[in-house]
């Protein structure tokens, strides 16, 4: 399973746009780029999912390089209740057969007023 | 629509005593099912997941255990509880291409655990 890495933390103010990177160098053919959004005492929740270039909805944007070794959560002006933890997750989808999903430590994002 | 329950929200053990933790899930049939743990200020920790009846996979060996009796049952025990399991159980369920072809992963309410 590819490993993951993102920033422990960033900081932001309303209104602006936040940008928060994950690295996945063994990213394999079959995987698919998903990013999840946590509050406290929830479980974390679906944002946005791709495969190479850009997707985009109503909430996100996610831009994936050529060689699919990173990728970009975009969030377009955080307002405070934004603030939450960020995972990026890399693996195969769910009608490729079982798998197992680990999340690594995620990007925790602070919005100030 | 699928949904999913886990049970007990909250729970506060003694050491040594035992631990059971139930989820299921309605409105989806053989979904894959995992149970993470979330310790204070930490982030989510893989401890079983399950494709089947019957059919548990262990990501970190520890005091704890999973079964899956029912399709959309799963449980999580302990005989022993330790100070270290103390966290944020959550529960999942992922379908197969049966959810918007995206294959996420849908969490329980969770569970907060305090062993004294």
């Amino acid at each position: 399973l590819a490993k993951t890495t993102q920033p422990i933390s960033m900081d932001s103010y309303e209104g602006q746009e936040v940008n928060i990177t994950c690295s996945h160098n063994n990213i394999a053919t079959n995987d698919y780029i998903t990013w999840y959004q946590q509050f406290p005492s929830q479980g974390p929740r679906f944002i946005i999912q791709g495969y190479k270039t850009k997707v985009k909805n109503e909430v996100a944007s996610l831009f994936i390089p050529a060689d699919r070794k990173s990728s970009t959560l975009s969030l377009p002006r955080v307002s405070l209740s934004d603030t939450a933890v960020y995972y990026c997750l890399v693996g195969p989808r769910g009608d490729s057969g079982y798998s197992t999903l680990t999340f690594g430590k995620g990007t925790m994002l602070l919005v100030s007023p | 629509s699928q949904t999913i329950h886990q049970w007990p929200a909250t729970l506060v053990q003694p050491v040594g005593s035992p631990l059971s933790l139930e989820c299921t899930v309605e409105g989806t049939s053989n979904p894959n099912l995992y149970w993470y743990r979330q310790a204070a200020g930490r982030g989510l920790q893989l401890l079983f997941y399950s494709v089947g009846i019957g059919q548990i996979s262990s990501e970190v060996p520890q005091n704890l255990s999973a079964s899956r009796p029912q399709d959309r049952q799963f449980i999580l025990s302990s005989k022993k509880l330790l100070l270290s399991d103390s966290g944020f159980y959550l529960c999942a369920w992922r379908g197969l291409a049966l959810v918007a072809n995206t294959g996420e992963l849908f969490f329980g309410e969770g569970s907060r655990l305090t062993v004294l």
